[in-house]
């Protein structure tokens, strides 16, 4: 099984600045990559994935980079609605065997 | 409006079974393979199964094999879950989730039901 390991568990950032969450794979998933965030009493809702490219209705203040075992997510500009938990998932195994991060709570400074 | 609605959640004790049920609505249901994803309270999110679009391939989790059944119903745009022999770390949100196939890799979950809490206990 491969395992998503991402930091930090918890982030402080001010609305208007920037966040960068962190994710790594305990071995190459390629660009088989996505992030979600979850709201309190919500479902995911997925922001970003093959790594990089931003889902339908995302804003473009969320980008991802990375590729193998090292991935980025970063908020250019912190809004209120950001504050969540952001996961990410990798689905690089066939048969399926898809695995996410702990999670990384991203709270208000 | 693409949806997906889970129900069928409530509280069974240990040993017991539960049938969970997510219907889709919005899109072609038929084209689009699904997932199940559980959260434990105040937990992560855990992939438990999948089912290609057509329902011929079927893959679980190694915690849920054996005891869990995944089925579709195209004709009737449903998913389910047939859970059995439950646990109490079966206890948690279960979320049904469209995947969408992306460079010939599926496992992008891009829709997902409001979820459906089920709990073990005695």
């Amino acid at each position: 099984e491969i395992v998503m390991t991402q930091s930090p568990a918890t982030l402080s950032v001010s609305p208007g600045e920037r966040a960068t969450l962190s994710c790594r794979a305990s071995q190459s998933v390629s660009s088989n990559l996505a992030w979600y965030h979850q709201k309190p009493g919500q479902a995911p809702r997925l922001l970003i994935y093959g790594a990089s490219t931003r889902a339908t209705g995302i804003p473009a203040r969320f980008s991802g980079s990375g590729s193998g075992t090292e991935f980025t997510l970063t908020i250019s500009s912190l809004q209120s609605e950001d504050f969540a938990v952001y996961y990410c998932q990798q689905y690089n195994d066939w048969p399926p065997r898809y695995t996410f991060g702990q999670g990384t709570k991203l709270e208000i400074k | 409006e693409v949806q997906l609605v889970e129900s069928g959640g409530g509280l069974v004790q240990p040993g017991g079974s539960l049938r969970l049920s997510c219907a889709a609505s919005g899109f072609t249901f038929s084209s689009y393979e699904m997932n199940w994803v559980r959260q434990a309270p105040g937990k992560g999110l855990e992939w438990d199964s999948y089912i290609s679009s057509s329902g011929s391939i079927i893959h679980y989790a190694d915690s849920v094999k054996g005891r869990f059944t995944i089925s579709r119903d195209n004709a009737k745009n449903s998913l389910y879950l047939q859970m059995n022999s439950l646990r109490a770390e079966d206890t948690a949100v279960y979320y049904c989730a469209r995947a969408t196939v992306v460079n010939g890799y599926s496992g992008t979950f891009d829709i997902w039901g409001q979820g459906t809490m089920v709990t073990v206990s005695s």
